[in-house]
């Protein structure tokens, strides 16, 4: 079993819709990094947790410690959201581990 | 304030070389992480730098390696090439590490290993 998973693996929606993404992981973490993918390769940091939640702009990421989880919410999609959303959890071995990403299309 | 710059962007080389690729971190960013991304393994820690020393390591052979400068620029060597090795290299600074702080990822390193 894997450290990190996410669903769904793919995510098609319409512009405008709101989008939930999940990610669970099995071990101990210090902080849970959302990451952004662009094609071509570039990541961009969206999120780094520990507690709670955080909030930018249309993007709502929240984590459950007790339940190790955590979602990454998109509200009023666009088509430029499209990409491949990482979860990414640093464990108490010191270890950076990553989930196997969620490529989401947000379709005009 | 620039962002994190990786050296080559592209690079061809063949099995049984060895390659090195630069990292210039963030001006004042202190940590410098290094990444493997390939499609069959995903992303996938390498290790981490901080003030020139290793802090964390990931779970890869002895012919990858990495050392940090005075400059908190880094660089990464992967000796005696192997067709596997194949893979996009991503470095990301932050201030004082990844468990501490948000990382900034760098454009990256495509390596073609033939």
């Amino acid at each position: 079993k894997n450290e990190v998973e996410q669903s769904p693996q793919n995510l098609t929606a319409q512009e405008g819709e709101f989008i939930t993404i999940n990610c669970s992981y099995s071990v101990g973490i210090s902080a849970l990094h959302w990451l952004q993918q662009h094609p071509g390769g570039g990541i961009v940091s969206l999120f780094m947790l520990s507690s709670g939640k955080k909030k930018h702009g249309r993007l709502i990421a929240t984590i459950n410690i007790q339940e190790k989880h955590s979602s990454l919410h998109i509200t009023a999609s666009h088509p430029r959201d499209s990409a491949v959303y990482i979860c990414a959890v640093h464990n108490y071995g010191q270890n950076f581990v990553f989930g196997p990403g969620t490529r989401l299309s947000v379709l005009p | 304030k620039a962002g994190v710059t990786q050296t080559p962007r592209y690079l061809i080389k063949t099995r049984g070389q060895q390659v090195t690729l630069s990292c210039s971190p963030i001006s004042g960013h202190r940590s410098v992480s290094w990444y493997q991304q390939t499609p069959g393994q995903g992303l996938q820690f390498l290790f981490e730098y901080f003030s020139e020393t290793q802090r964390n390591k990931g779970n890869f052979p002895g012919r990858f390696s990495g050392r940090q400068f005075s400059n908190s620029r880094s660089e990464m060597n992967v000796s005696t090439l192997e067709l596997g090795d194949s893979a996009l290299y991503l470095c990301a600074s932050s201030l004082a590490g990844v468990s501490y702080n948000e990382q900034f990822f760098g454009p990256g390193t495509r390596l073609t290993v033939l």
